[in-house]
């Protein structure tokens, strides 16, 4: 069965540094998606990507987040300073297209943020 | 999108059959309603999506009512590996459809 992919699945950074985060989502998928989930919270959205460029984003997803589809095969999400409060679980999804709009996730990202 | 009201959390036995309600009052015409699962640590996992009447996969069953004002995810036979959060949403499909908003979800402990 087909399934989304993450990379790393635990990252640690230092406060103030970048981080890319990598996902490959299923092969035919149109829609691409991060959500975050901090720890003991709810799964939040962040960002949604079609036709390669963002449709929607979140207040969360400020400046300081960006995402890019460079291969047609990965898509990642950048922070370019990381803070404390970035440190969560950070989730990839993918969805066909057509009237069917069931997400497949990815296992996610561990993010720890010192 | 039509808020969703679900109980925090509930308990079970291995064996036993397990149905999690949904409160939603305020559902359009052209919503759907669908569950995910999450086991910890882990991302969100579709299990089953309906309109009306009932559905059944290999899964869950989902029933809902004629005025579809709520819904009843209904997990058969749980075991220990069915411990998770679920997750009721309720929105449109097609391409217009896009970000999911989680709510809390309700959180199953099965237990031995």
């Amino acid at each position: 069965e087909p399934e989304v992919t993450q990379t790393p699945s635990h990252q640690v950074t230092q406060m103030g540094q970048e981080v890319i985060l990598r996902c490959v989502p299923i092969s035919n998928h149109l829609y691409f998606y991060w959500y975050r989930q901090i720890l003991g919270q709810k799964v939040e959205f962040l960002v949604s990507f079609y036709n390669n460029e963002i449709s929607e984003k979140s207040e969360i997803f400020d400046d300081q987040f960006s995402v890019e589809r460079p291969d047609g095969s990965n898509f990642t999400l950048k922070i370019r300073s990381t803070k404390l409060e970035d440190s969560a679980m950070y989730f990839c999804a993918s969805r066909g297209g057509g009237e069917y709009n069931e997400q497949f996730f990815g296992p996610g990202t561990r993010l720890t943020v010192l | 999108l039509a808020k969703t009201t679900q109980p925090i959390s509930m308990d079970s036995y291995e064996g036993q059959e397990v149905n999690i309600t949904c409160s939603h009052n305020n559902i359009a015409t052209n919503d759907y309603i669908t569950w995910y699962q999450q086991f910890p640590s882990q991302g969100p996992r579709f299990i089953i999506q309906g309109y009306k009447t009932k559905v059944t996969n290999e899964v869950a069953s989902l029933f809902i009512p004629a005025d579809r004002k709520s819904s009843t995810l209904s997990l058969p036979r749980v075991s220990l590996s069915d411990t998770a959060v679920y997750y009721c949403l309720v929105g449109p499909r097609g391409s217009s459809a896009s970000k999911i908003i989680f709510g809390s979800g309700t959180r199953l402990s099965i237990r031995p």
